[in-house]
Order: structure tokens, then C-alpha cells, then sequence
């Protein structure tokens, strides 16, 4: 079955360390995005990606890193310089990238602590 | 900018209870207009969506309509499950962006036995 795989479920982070989130995709679609989920509240984007080799910031990308060189795949790497990084982190995808009617799909998402 | 609207939560129903979760928006163009469900530690599903004025979008007992006099994509159920609750997120893809989306905060639907 397609769909999208994010990997670990649950991750561990140490001051000063950075961490990266796997997010793999096989419904073939353009476009990848990665939110922020924190407690109670809505989604916050932090990058997205429309084509394979480029990547745009969202509204939190600060402490934050993306790249996108295969098209199944969007890694995140949350940096030491986020101070804050204890949040849930959801992965989706959505093809054709501009069409207004079409829904994005997403991964199970990974949970983010701090040690 | 465009944003979206939805009425706090939580929402406590007993079973069998008829369910309404306002969302509103404002945008510009003609969005498409989306409801999520996601369940506890899970991530988030699409449950129905309506591209149109007059669209109904319908799913598991869940119906919406979107409604462009009154801006709005209220989300309805007839008789609520316990299997029901969880959190409802509304969502338009906005056409001032490339049709990325744009979420409403969500809301906790609880369901009481």
C-alpha cells in the first residue's frame, strides 16, 4: 500500500545535539511538507518542498533544516539552535504541489523530547 | 491574510448526541475546503472535503457544506460514537500561496458512553 513512513516514532534528543527525522514517501508526489504539533495546539509549518532539489521555509523554520534530493524522501533535522524542540512532527505529502482541490497525506509522525 | 476559524474545543457529547464544530473562514478565489481527523498519537486523516460553493463533502456519517455567503464549513454527525473522539482540524488550501494549506487550531471532540 502507498503511503508515507516517518521514522522514529519516538526520539531522544541531548542539549546541544542534533537530531534528524526520517520521512519516506512512495505515492510518487511532488510535494513535501513537515508541521510542528504542540499540545492542544494546531499545525505549524516549518518547510515544504514543491520539487525534488528545492526546499522553501515555512513560519518556524528557524533551528530547523531540510533537503530534498530524491523525490521519496524529505529528511528534517531539528539543530541544537532549536531551544524548544519537545514537540510532535508530522510529515505529508500532497501531488500536483499547486492544485487547490487536491488534500495532503500524512505520515503517523514522530514525537520529540528533550533528555 | 487568509485564515480559518474553528470553535474551541473540548466538545463534550454523550453518545447518540448530534454533533456540529463550526469553522469559518476568509479568503480570497475560491479555496478548496477540508476537514482532518486525528486520533490520539496518530497523525492526521483526511475525513471530507468540498471544492465548491454547494459542495457537500461527506465521510463515516460526517457531512459538511460549504456555505460562501456565510464563509463557513461546519462540520455535522448525526449520532456520535464514542469511537469519534478525537481532534477535528478545518483546512483551506489558499490561493494566495500556491494552494498550500492553511489550518484552524482544532478541536477535541470528546464522546461520553
Amino acid at each position: 500500500d502507498g503511503g508515507i513512513t516517518q521514522s522514529p516514532k519516538y526520539l531522544f534528543r541531548k542539549e546541544g545535539q542534533n537530531v534528524t527525522l526520517s520521512c519516506e514517501q512512495n505515492l510518487n508526489h511532488d510535494a513535501m511538507y513537515w508541521y510542528r504539533q504542540d499540545p492542544g495546539q494546531g499545525l505549524r509549518l516549518i518547510y515544504y518542498s514543491q520539487i525534488v532539489n528545492d526546499f522553501q521555509k515555512g513560519d518556524i523554520a528557524e533551528g530547523y533544516s531540510v533537503s530534498r534530493e530524491k523525490k521519496e524522501s524529505f529528511p528534517l533535522t531539528v539543530t541544537s539552535a532549536q531551544k524548544n524542540p519537545t514537540a510532535f512532527y508530522l510529515c505529508a505529502s500532497r501531488h500536483p504541489p499547486g492544485a487547490s482541490n487536491q488534500p495532503q497525506h500524512f505520515g503517523d509522525g514522530t514525537r520529540l523530547s528533550i533528555l | 491574510g487568509n485564515s480559518v476559524t474553528q470553535m474551541e474545543g473540548p466538545v463534550t457529547l454523550s453518545e447518540e448526541a448530534f454533533l456540529t464544530i463550526n469553522c469559518t473562514y476568509t479568503a480570497t478565489g475560491y479555496p478548496s475546503l477540508f476537514w482532518y481527523v486525528q486520533y490520539p498519537g496518530e497523525g492526521l486523516q483526511l475525513l471530507l472535503k468540498a471544492t465548491k460553493a454547494d459542495d457537500k463533502g461527506s465521510n463515516k456519517g460526517f457531512e459538511a457544506t460549504y456555505r460562501k455567503e456565510t464563509t463557513s464549513f461546519h462540520l455535522e454527525k448525526g449520532s456520535v460514537q464514542v469511537s469519534d473522539s478525537a481532534v477535528y482540524f478545518c483546512a483551506l488550501s489558499d490561493p494566495d500561496s500556491n494552494y498550500q494549506l492553511i489550518w484552524g487550531a482544532g478541536t477535541k471532540l470528546i464522546i461520553k458512553p
